[in-house]
């Protein structure tokens, strides 16, 4: 079946640090990819997403490439801030009986120190 | 226009209680998720429901957990004879469904934090 994984955390990093947190999924098919983000004490939001092969998605900063050949979806980012502190969750929407469904990732924590 | 919502957003009950949890999705979304999220974990998979179509109950821990989901709007989480590892964050999102394809977007609403003593 379809599945998402993602890196443990958590990651800690300084403020300006690159960011990467890793994501691979297994999908018959061709799924749309997504990231999440759950800042504390706030609900989960999209952050940002793909829905072909080799499209970046961005947002805030942040970006992401569909790499098909790899079944990947790395979140990047160049200079993390403190503001950055979350938990990022990884997901996919793939064709399921009936509609589509979207399967996460165990998330990762993200603490970015000043 | 109003998001995803949820009631109670906080609920204490004692152990062996039944407690009811509700889930307003957004207006004209047809796919809609119950997920758990136990404290500093991930997203835990309850059940999904799609239109008219019989819902995804493949996530659901037990027979205590039930779920409906009446005229494709407002959805009910049941908990029956509530056990201490039922305290948890019990969060819901609605999406597009069908109508949005495969790149749709997922709303999630607020949560009920769920403490069984």
């Amino acid at each position: 079946g379809n599945s998402v994984t993602q890196m443990e955390g958590p990651v800690t990093l300084s403020e300006e640090a690159f960011l990467t947190i890793n994501c691979t999924y297994t999908a018959t098919g061709y799924p749309s990819l997504f990231w999440y983000v759950q800042y504390p004490g706030e609900g989960l939001q999209l952050l940002l997403k793909a829905t072909k092969a080799d499209d970046k998605g961005s947002n805030k900063g942040f970006e992401a490439t569909y790499r098909k050949e790899t079944t990947s979806f790395h979140l990047e980012k160049g200079s993390v801030q403190v503001s950055d502190s979350a938990v990022y969750f990884c997901a996919l929407s793939a064709p399921y009986t009936g509609g589509f469904k979207t399967i996460f990732g165990a998330g990762t924590r993200l603490f970015v120190k000043a | 226009g109003a998001g995803v919502s949820q009631s109670p957003s906080n609920k204490v009950t004692e152990k062996g209680k039944d407690v009811e949890l509700r889930c307003d999705p957004i207006s004209g979304h047809t796919a809609l998720y119950w997920y758990r999220q136990s404290l500093g974990q991930g997203l835990e998979f309850l059940i999904y429901f799609q239109g008219n179509s019989a819902p995804d109950k493949s996530g659901l821990p037990s027979d205590r957990f039930s779920a409906e989901r009446t005229g494709g709007s407002v959805s009910t989480l049941t908990i029956q004879r509530t056990q201490q590892e039922d305290s948890a964050v019990y969060l819901c999102a609605s999406s597009l469904g069908l109508a949005g394809g495969m790149s749709q977007t997922q709303y999630f609403g607020p949560g009920t934090r769920l403490l069984v003593l």
